[in-house]
């Protein structure tokens, strides 16, 4: 079974710092993971995904994540936090071997103070 | 359209009506997803369509949930004698199935359904 854990309810991070946003992954195959971020009252917005390859992807928004195997683990990263990155951030894996559901993690709000 | 388009984008029923939430995919996916939201809660996924039939429905909660896909575009989600428990913000998103499970998904704005 496919599952995704956000460790962390909230992040909160001074602008101009760096900011991490933890992911955890479960899958049965090789993963593919994404990242989401949703802004009050809107839909979902695509970030990234690590399909194969290298493991640090690079998205939108000046955001980046990087994969881990042996820590199952898909980090987002942003070198320098802005004020308007605050969202409710969401995880998301899909197994090679199913070519369906993607399984989201529970997000994670981040918080960033001027 | 451009992107996903849900309706209605809010919904107010009374306990035990029946409600259909309506989605249009981006023109040419032919995946399309259900998924519901609960407040402070990540997306549960419900259903996926690929073209006209359910592929994987493992996520429907009981059977007062149904969705059609009759001719491989717009989708509509029915929830027969809603209770109180259903409401959640409703989530569709559609993917191009020619990347496969490398595919992001496109969200639409969702329909936000409260049963009193």
């Amino acid at each position: 079974a496919q599952s995704v854990a956000q460790p962390e309810d909230q992040v909160n991070v001074a602008e101009g710092n760096p900011l991490t946003v933890k992911c955890t992954y479960s899958v049965s195959g090789n993963p593919y993971l994404f990242w989401y971020v949703q802004y009050p009252n809107r839909g979902l917005q695509f970030l990234l995904k690590y399909i194969t390859g290298d493991n640090l992807v690079k998205g939108s928004y000046g955001f980046e994540a990087e994969f881990n195997k042996s820590q199952t683990s898909f980090h987002l990263k942003k070198p320098s936090a802005l004020v308007s990155d605050s969202a409710l951030y969401f995880c998301a894996v899909r197994s090679s071997s199913n070519t369906g559901k993607l399984i989201f993690g529970q997000g994670t709000t981040l918080q960033v103070k001027p | 359209g451009a992107g996903v388009s849900q309706t209605p984008s809010n919904k107010v029923t009374e306990k035990g009506k029946y409600v259909e939430l309506r989605c249009d995919p981006i023109s040419g996916h032919t995946a399309l997803y259900w998924y519901r939201q609960s407040l402070g809660q990540g997306p549960e996924f419900l259903i996926y369509f690929q073209g006209t039939g359910a592929a994987d429905d493992s996520g429907l909660p009981n059977d007062r949930f149904f969705a059609v896909r009759p001719e491989g575009s717009v989708s509509t989600l029915k929830i027969q004698r809603t209770e109180r428990g259903d409401s959640a913000v409703y989530l569709c998103a559609s993917s191009s199935s020619g990347r496969g499970p490398t595919g992001e998904l496109f969200f639409g704005e969702g329909s936000r359904l409260t049963v009193l």
